[in-house]
């Protein structure tokens, strides 16, 4: 069971937008560790996606955003496109007997 | 540019030791705020971290698997290399290697190799 919650799957017509939860304690997103958010095609490399919780490294278009607020953060995808079907996954720092980088189980994009 | 490659078995027996090699370039690992970490995917599973050293030699393990790993880093040779000990066939997964970028609140993994699928099976 992760440290982080996200929810299994989300899913959105082309052009909607999707947000995706990440869930976790005062021993990590609450303690004030960002969040990080990556996404993972099938066979290829996880991509640092979001980074510090609201930041796009260079080359990330502008439809992915993040934010936190309290024990939670969210990433969120606008102008869904067919590319954008992949899993997601957060991920911070912990101080418990967890672990000290967590990520979240990963969340399922499908575009309809 | 920043680039990472893991080395190492493909097939390993239960119980044998599993050393796996990041090959890195584009970054010193010496360099304050840098690290490398070693993370895992199981088929069909969620990414898993395992272990993370940091340029000033400071390594951490996860609490699950720290009687298990060593994580070691040669600065010269640009590597970082992961042994596992005692491998179980529930250790199948594609092993990833990843540039860690660390600072007191914020740590993530920026550059990602594009990993080696090892398989434990007698």
């Amino acid at each position: 069971q992760s440290v982080l919650t996200q929810p299994p799957s989300v899913s959105g017509a082309p052009g909607q937008r999707v947000t995706i939860s990440c869930t976790g304690s005062s021993s990590n997103i609450g303690a004030g560790y960002d969040v990080h958010w990556y996404q993972h095609l099938p066979g290829t490399a996880p991509k640092l996606l979001i980074y510090g919780n609201t930041n796009r490294p260079s080359g990330v278009p502008d439809r992915f955003s993040g934010s936190k607020s309290g024990t939670s953060a969210s990433l969120a995808i606008t102008g869904l496109q067919a590319e954008d079907e992949a899993d997601y996954y957060c991920q911070s720092y912990d101080t418990s007997l967890s672990g000290f980088y967590v990520f979240g189980a990963g969340t399922k994009v499908a575009v309809l | 540019q920043i680039t990472l490659k893991e080395s190492g078995p493909t097939l390993v027996k239960p119980t044998q030791t599993l050393t796996l090699t990041c090959t890195f370039s584009g970054f010193a690992l010496s360099t304050r705020g840098v690290g490398v970490g070693w993370i895992r995917q199981p088929p069909g599973k969620a990414l898993e971290w395992l272990a993370l050293i940091y340029w000033d030699d400071d390594k951490r393990y996860s609490p699950s698997l720290k009687s298990r790993l060593t994580i070691t880093k040669d600065t010269s040779k640009n590597q970082v290399v992961l042994t596992m000990t005692n491998m179980d066939p529930v250790d199948t997964s594609t092993y990833y290697c990843a540039q860690a970028s660390l600072s007191s609140w914020s740590q993530y993994f920026h550059h990602w190799g594009q990993g080696t699928l090892v398989t434990v099976s007698s």
